[in-house]
């Protein structure tokens, strides 16, 4: 079974500061998709970024981007020039590639960032 | 698009009370994911759909757990009779996919918060 492990419960950074959130993963799949999801108080799930496995370049989204390393199953989230709005939990989730039907998401347990001005 | 709509946004109820909460999906899409967030177990798939057909129902807790999606536009998830270890927020979902094609984007409802008194 695949699973998501984010082990940093909380981070904090200074605005306008670059911040980093970790995430590593296990499959024995060769295909497969990794996505950052971002949850703020209002509870609402935002996709952030995501990263097709078979794709060797790392996804960047304006300020967020990725890096993606397949062979050591390790997925981080770089925010830089931190802004308030981007105080929040940060999930990082997996899904496999089952071509026509849909896979699920496979979270991981969240990363709690506070933003400081 | 109005996004996928979930109702009610709150919910508190009694301990032995049927309570049944609904998804619209967006328009167009054809996979439809129940998730359930919880402090104690962080987000996990409860079920899915996919043309109106269950896929997985693995996550579904017990049998007072049941899952309905009589149409395209249309799902319900019923539990009955409710405990208190049931209160969490449930999420709806919605994505769409191709035969054969890769994975899309699962687009997520404001979330249902349950209070089982």
């Amino acid at each position: 079974a695949q699973t998501v492990t984010q082990s940093q419960p909380e981070m904090s950074v200074q605005e306008a500061e670059t911040v980093t959130l970790s995430c590593t993963y296990d499959t024995s799949e060769s295909d497969y998709y990794l996505f950052w999801y971002k949850q703020p108080p209002s509870r609402q799930m935002i996709l952030v970024i995501r990263q097709e496995a078979y794709k060797q370049q790392n996804a960047t989204e304006n300020r967020f981007s990725v890096n993606f390393q397949k062979a050591a199953k390790s997925f981080s989230l770089k925010i830089s020039d931190s802004q308030l709005g981007d105080a929040a939990m940060y999930f990082c989730a997996y899904r496999g590639d089952y071509g026509g039907s849909q896979g699920n998401l496979i979270f991981g347990k969240g990363t709690k960032l506070s933003v400081k001005p | 698009d109005a996004g996928v709509i979930q109702s009610p946004r709150h919910e508190v109820t009694e301990m032995g009370q049927e309570v049944t909460l609904r998804c619209k999906p967006i328009s167009g899409h054809n996979s439809l994911f129940w998730y359930r967030q919880t402090m104690m177990r962080g987000l996990e798939l409860l079920i899915y759909f996919n043309n109106n057909v269950p896929i997985d129902d693995s996550g579904m807790p017990e049998d007072r757990f049941s899952a309905k999606m009589p149409n395209a536009s249309f799902s319900t998830l019923k539990i009955q009779p409710s405990e208190p270890r049931d209160s969490a927020v449930y999420f709806c979902a919605s994505s769409f996919s191709l035969a054969g094609g890769r994975g899309n984007e699962q687009f997520f409802g404001p979330g249902t918060r349950l209070t089982v008194l």
